[in-house]
């Protein structure tokens, strides 16, 4: 089975700090993905990327960033975090070949920023 | 714009009775994928079922179906015999498929339902 794991499972974290969020998947897909749920509005697409420093941005890329040096790792950024990014944040891989199946979604961190 | 919509933000249902969660979606394409996905109180999310757009029947997947409406653009997830597990959050989502100018994957989901199984 693809594992998709995400570094951190809870994340607190203060105004203004730089916070990195880690994604890393073992099954070799081409296609990773970060999203933000908050309740009401479901999940939000931030970034996405499909190759190896090759990135788009989503819906509500402002306040975000991301880096894919390696094809197995997809790692979000808050450049300076505010209280607005407190949110659960789920990382999803899909192979292109495969996107009859949906995505493979890692277990989610839940960040707090204070 | 795709858009997903899901109305009901809440539901209950009784142990063993079968329940409908709605979903509607928007598209101007005329090849996609719907999905539904599963999110219990641990945050997990588990793929339940998916129906591609030229699919001429409904998916089912063991107690799970989906009643695809194309002319109506609805994908409802039917649970049939509800257990207490089932309580948890469901998602609708769905794919673009853009075979001449890339597919990417990716999913607009809908603001999700939450499902409350009661004993």
């Amino acid at each position: 089975d693809v594992k998709v794991t995400q570094s951190s499972r809870y994340l607190v974290k203060r105004t203004g700090e730089k916070v990195f969020l880690e994604c890393v998947q073992d099954m070799d897909h081409e296609n990773m993905f970060w999203y933000r749920q908050d309740p009401g509005l479901g999940l939000r697409l931030i970034y996405f990327s499909y190759d190896v420093k090759m990135k788009e941005k989503g819906d509500i890329p402002e306040g975000y960033s991301v880096s894919r040096e390696k094809k197995e790792r997809f790692s979000l950024i808050l450049e300076s975090a505010s209280t607005n990014q407190t949110s659960m944040y789920l990382c999803a891989t899909v192979r292109v070949g495969g996107l009859h199946y949906g995505y493979t979604f890692g277990s989610g961190t839940r960040l707090t920023v204070v | 714009a795709q858009k997903i919509t899901q109305t009901q933000p809440g539901m209950f249902v009784q142990e063993k009775e079968a329940v409908t969660l709605d979903c509607t979606y928007d598209t101007s394409d005329p090849s996609y994928g719907l999905f539904w996905y599963k999110q219990p109180s641990s945050g997990e999310m588990i793929f339940l079922i998916y129906q591609g757009s030229y699919d001429q029947q409904n998916a089912t997947e063991g107690r799970y179906s989906l009643n695809f409406q194309k002319a109506r653009k609805s994908a409802n997830l039917v649970i049939s015999a509800s257990q207490l597990g089932d309580s948890a959050m469901y998602f609708c989502a769905m794919r673009e498929d853009r075979p001449y100018s890339g597919n990417t994957g990716k999913l607009i989901f809908g603001q999700g339902t939450t499902l409350q199984v009661k004993p």
